[in-house]
């Protein structure tokens, strides 16, 4: 198995901008989280689907931040409008038990 | 306020020396996992413990769940350059249908060849 994919490993876009970032769970997993890590922070869980809907989006920052995941085999996080204070690494991992999380390599952001 | 408090927030040491790190909460919880995160990459499972007082071995790495459940400890010996990394606690919160990890900020470690 291939493991948790994420599309882009690196983006860098201005203020303003639309930013998407794209995420190939495991197949099989039936759940899916979107993290973001920062120094100051740490890591922390944006939203999380369970069977392609929606669970929890309550650590989604605000409305400029929005995910989706149309079926088992791909997800989104859309910024708009992007701001510098988003920079960070976005991770998704996928499960499909409490002991099986597995994180993708990441998406590093930055917006100047 | 941290759920998960770990301990030392960086650690540096030379190649062969032992050291613990430690992962502390006032709540209780069910299990708790560690995982290690390299550099430019996700974090990777190592291991979970779910009995208070239960010890599991990885090599050299040993991880321990407190009696009370409430903290846990990873002690590694005779470190080695690839041990290098983020070592994260994180424990589990049920929601509907799933879980989901809450994790500390982690432990970041650097051993010198």
């Amino acid at each position: 198995d291939a493991g948790v994919i994420q599309s882009p490993r690196h983006e860098v876009t201005e203020m303003g901008q639309e930013v998407t970032l794209r995420c190939k769970p495991i197949s099989g997993h039936n759940s899916l989280f979107w993290y973001r890590q920062t120094m100051m922070r740490g890591l922390e869980l944006l939203i999380y689907f369970n069977n392609n809907v929606p669970i929890d989006d309550s650590g989604m920052p605000e409305d400029r931040f929005s995910a989706k995941m149309p079926n088992a085999s791909f997800s989104t996080l859309k910024i708009q409008p992007s701001e510098p204070r988003d920079s960070a690494v976005y991770f998704c991992a996928s499960s499909s038990t409490l002991y099986g999380y597995t994180f993708g390599s990441g998406t590093r952001l930055t917006v100047v | 306020t941290q759920l998960l408090e770990q301990s030392p927030q960086f650690l540096s040491i030379q190649e062969g020396e032992n050291l613990t790190v430690y992962c502390n909460s006032s709540s209780v919880f069910s299990s708790l996992q560690w995982y290690r995160q390299e550099p430019g990459e996700g974090p990777v499972l190592l291991v979970t413990v779910v009995t208070g007082g239960e010890v599991k071995k990885l090599k050299r790495l040993t991880f321990q769940f407190g009696d009370a459940r409430k903290d846990s400890s990873l002690h590694i010996t005779a470190a080695q350059p690839g041990d290098t990394g983020l070592y994260l606690c994180a424990v589990a919160y049920s929601g509907a249908g799933s879980y989901q990890l809450t994790f500390g900020k982690g432990t970041k470690l650097s051993v010198i060849p």
